[in-house]
């Protein structure tokens, strides 16, 4: 099956900084999709994004399908951002990466 | 429609009963999945159907596991002879074509 790697494991933000996460792939995919999990367990969909960039407020995604990487970004990051981020490509099925791990201090 | 529901949130029971979990996808959605995710992992791909057509298994789904999804409506997931190792979140999802929508998730414990 695809691989998928996500970096870096873990993160430690101050509220207010930027940061980039990474997410590579082993082969050629339909879709992408970037989920943040909160403490409940429930992941929430924060891209669709199978090429190309997209942004939704502070977030913003960029996927470069032909070189099989996605990041995310996060700007002016807030506590609320904290919380497990989670790559996943999709062959007709989602296959997930092992996640970042952000947390926000105040 | 208030997107895919989960039943029970959580589960207790002990190590040989069996345990039945149901999912509610989103109605128009003809693809559902049904993931096992431990702690500090990602999920892990258990089953697939479209509409109500089983259509791939992965080989963590032990002979113990079975799902099915009558009519191409909702699904369950039955667990038989739990064990200890089975404790985990359960999450089902669904999709259409352009990607997918979770569930909360049912949180198993095997005691």
């Amino acid at each position: 099956g695809i691989q998928v790697e996500q970096s870096p494991p873990d993160l430690i933000l101050q509220e207010g900084a930027n940061s980039t996460l990474r997410c590579n792939f082993s082969d050629s995919v339909n879709n992408l999709q970037w989920f943040h999990q909160n403490p409940w367990g429930q992941l929430i969909n924060l891209f669709y994004i199978p090429s190309g960039t997209k942004q939704n407020g502070r977030l913003s995604a960029t996927t470069v399908a032909t070189e099989r990487y996605s990041l995310l970004y996060i700007s002016s990051s807030q506590t609320t951002d904290s919380g497990v981020y989670f790559c996943a490509v999709d062959d007709y099925k989602l296959s997930f990466g092992a996640g970042t791990t952000v947390t926000v201090r105040a | 429609d208030t997107g895919v529901s989960q039943d029970p949130r959580h589960k207790i029971t002990k190590r040989g009963q069996n345990v039945t979990f149901r999912c509610d996808p989103i109605s128009e959605h003809n693809r559902l999945y049904w993931y096992r995710q431990t702690l500090g992992q990602g999920p892990e791909f258990l089953t697939y159907f479209q509409n109500e057509a089983q259509l791939e298994k992965s080989r963590l789904l032990s002979d113990r596991f079975s799902a099915e999804r009558p009519k191409g409506s909702f699904s369950t997931l039955e667990i038989q002879r739990t064990e200890q190792g089975d404790s985990a979140m359960y999450l089902c999802a669904s999709s259409l074509v352009d990607g997918y929508t979770f569930g909360s998730g049912t949180r198993l414990t095997v005691v």
